[in-house]
């Protein structure tokens, strides 16, 4: 168990809605990372927050946007939803920012747009 | 310049032979290169980690061989088991953010 918490595992969905996916953080850890990953997309970097602030964005959609709360947990927001957004996505955590951190990954929620 | 290649997009090794997995990338920002193994139903986990000043790290029967002139990178497993079958991401960083190799999916036959 990594100590990463994500809800729900499997969310079932139809396009046109919206989904908020949550990430409780392991203990003490301040960055959260939300990743994508797809069969013909691999794992995708999202966005980093570190501290309640954006630190890095990556590939991330503007119908996507997130947050971390004062309480470090994270919320993934998914709204307009289409078929290609089914996919796993992963929220992974570590102390601080640096590029040489270990990276903690939760185990994932499972997407399903029909 | 943010890609990293990694092949074999799958791979078979009988119990007790050594998987090899290569990956390569562009970006000599680059500065940290991680190994991830992932299981079914599972997020993947940090195996084994090199930085570009060492041509080798080892740690049990995982080894990383890294040669920064070529930018490129290869985990070793010696004496695969059937517990080791997984997918496998190489990936590196440049400041906080990870970029990961496509997988290879290593079935290790008993």
């Amino acid at each position: 168990d990594s100590g990463v918490t994500q809800t729900p595992k499997h969310l079932i969905t139809a396009t046109g809605q919206r989904v908020t996916l949550r990430c409780s953080p392991r203990s003490g850890d301040l960055s959260v990372y939300w990743y994508q990953q797809s069969l013909d997309q691999g794992l995708q970097f999202l966005i980093q927050y570190y501290n309640g602030e954006e630190r890095a964005k990556g590939n991330i959609l503007e119908r996507f946007s997130a947050q971390q709360f004062p309480d470090l947990h994270s919320e993934l927001n998914l709204s307009s939803l289409e078929l290609g957004d089914s996919a796993l996505y992963f929220c992974a955590s570590t102390k601080n920012t640096g590029s040489n951190e270990k990276l903690f990954f939760g185990s994932g929620t499972q997407l399903s747009v029909l | 310049q943010q890609q990293v290649k990694q092949s074999p997009q799958s791979l078979i090794v009988q119990k007790g032979g050594i998987s090899i997995i290569n990956c390569a990338y562009e970006n000599t920002a680059f500065d940290y290169f991680p190994w991830y193994q992932q299981f079914p139903g599972k997020g993947p986990a940090l195996l084994i980690a090199i930085r570009p000043d060492v041509s080798e790290k080892k740690e049990g029967r995982f080894t990383i061989s890294f040669n920064k002139s070529a930018k490129q990178f290869s985990l070793h497993i010696m004496d695969s088991q059937p517990g080791d079958s997984a997918t496998y991401f190489c990936a590196a960083s440049s400041g906080s953010r990870l970029t990961f190799g496509e997988g290879t999916q290593l079935t290790v036959n008993p």
